[in-house]
């Protein structure tokens, strides 16, 4: 049970809007701690994507956003195309914990 | 251009011991924390372990702390972690990434393509 909470997939069509969500706690997301999210490509690293909640690194298309309310952040992921298919991952600091969390993962799936 | 190259992964016994390497170029690799992740064969991302550059405080996961120690050496440009009385469930693969800044508290901006340790008798 990972203490950041993600679905493990979503799918869309190509061309069209998904959300990933990530749902944490008081001692995370509700803390003010910084949510990053990053992409892993099959059988690759993973990548950073969006870092502070809402920032994109140079080189990240504008297709790629994130959000915050509250205990939740969001990732959005507009104009889908085929090579987005990979497993996402948010990540934050954990107070309670002293430690890095990340969430389960969500498997992408463009169909 | 930043490169890190993980090395030292292996098939090891329970109970045994390893060291991992991770080579870093194209940055000045004394001034930013540096942290392993881990993945076991089909699941998510783990956090292991961190160092933070300023005071070279060093942070551990539960999972690991007493038997991983994690150390570089900033002549070499290079970042590793002693793992001790591994387990079973160490069997994974070890990235290390770099953080943006030099608190261990950042953003992993930069990610090795990751080295395999195996725990089996």
């Amino acid at each position: 049970q990972s203490v950041l909470t993600q679905p493990p997939s979503v799918s869309g069509a190509p061309g069209q809007r998904v959300t990933i969500s990530c749902t944490g706690s008081s001692s995370n997301i509700g803390a003010g701690h910084g949510v990053h999210w990053y992409q892993q490509l099959p059988g690759t690293a993973p990548k950073l994507l969006i870092y502070s909640n809402t920032n994109r690194p140079s080189g990240v298309p504008d297709r790629f956003s994130g959000s915050k309310s509250g205990t939740s952040v969001s990732l959005a992921i507009t104009g889908l195309q085929a090579e987005d298919e990979a497993d996402y991952y948010c990540q934050s600091y954990d107070s309670s914990l002293s430690a890095w969390v990340f969430g389960g993962g969500t498997k992408l799936t463009v169909l | 251009e930043v490169q890190l190259l993980e090395s030292g992964g292996a098939l090891v016994q329970p109970g045994g011991s390893l060291r991992l390497s991770c080579a870093a170029s194209g940055f000045t690799f004394s001034s930013y924390a540096m942290t392993w992740v881990r993945q076991a064969p089909g699941k998510g991302l783990e956090w292991v372990s961190s160092f933070r550059s300023s005071d070279s405080t060093t942070y551990y996961a539960d999972s690991v702390k007493g038997r991983f120690t994690i150390y570089r050496d900033n002549s070499k440009n290079t970042l590793y972690l002693q793992m001790n009385s591994l387990r079973v469930e160490d069997t994974a693969v070890y990235f290390c990434a770099k953080g943006s800044r030099g608190e261990w508290v950042t953003p992993l901006d930069y990610w090795g393509q990751g080295t395999l340790v195996t725990v089996s008798s």
